[in-house]
């Protein structure tokens, strides 16, 4: 089955600056890579999404990227602020019914 | 619009006790999956349905059995709780459309195996 690794699995930044989280996947027929927000005691919140046949994608203050061939994929969050603070855990797609596999987490804490 | 509901929010069981999870969506979603995250492992997919009267296995299904006989409720029980099954609990929705991939997840449940 596909298995998704993310690094790092705690980060924390200077509020102002930059973050970001990799992940790799293993499943070439994987097409759907979606990244989830979760703070404490809540439901996982998709943030941002990309498709197999985009390379990159950009939302505000947030951008994901995508290497096909390479079979990994990153968030980028810029100008992070304290409310940035949560768990974010990325997802690879396939199936019938788009099946996800989530990598195990990033605690991002943004310092004031 | 509520979204994705689920009950009980909290639930404590003995080891061999039975339960059942109750997911419910309003939003007329084909898909449904139920996950279960524990500490540093992530989400992991249990079961799921791509519509009424169908399920299918996900990563971890032993112990879990599933039902959708309805479009909009997706119930999961639990025939024998173990302490493994130690957890919490997600279910979470989706249009089956192409282009329309986001899945909405449900509030949760703790369950407790002692």
């Amino acid at each position: 089955g596909e298995n998704v690794e993310q690094h790092p699995s705690t980060l924390s930044v200077q509020e102002g600056d930059s973050a970001v989280i990799k992940c790799t996947y293993s499943d070439s027929a994987s097409n759907y890579f979606p990244w989830y927000k979760q703070e404490l005691g809540k439901r996982p919140q998709l943030i941002i999404d990309i498709r197999s046949n985009v390379g990159e994608k950009k939302d505000q203050r947030i951008a994901v990227t995508l290497n096909k061939t390479a079979k990994h994929f990153s968030l980028h969050i810029t100008e992070t602020q304290p409310e940035d603070s949560a768990v974010y855990f990325c997802g690879s797609g396939s199936g019938s019914a788009r099946q996800l596999t989530f990598g195990s987490g990033t605690q991002l804490t943004v310092l004031p | 619009n509520a979204g994705v509901t689920q009950t009980p929010k909290f639930r404590v069981l003995k080891t061999g006790q039975s339960m059942t999870l109750l997911c419910a969506q309003d939003m007329n979603h084909e898909y449904m999956y139920w996950y279960r995250q524990d500490p540093g492992m992530g989400l992991r997919l249990i079961h799921y349905s791509v519509g009424e009267g169908t399920t299918a296995k996900g990563e971890v299904p032993d112990g879990y059995n599933v039902s959708r006989l309805k479009k909009q409720n997706f119930l999961l029980g639990l025939e024998s709780a173990a302490p493994s099954q130690t957890s919490v609990y997600f279910c979470a929705s989706s249009y089956s459309q192409r282009g329309t991939y986001e899945q909405y997840f449900g509030p949760g449940t703790r369950l407790t195996v002692t």
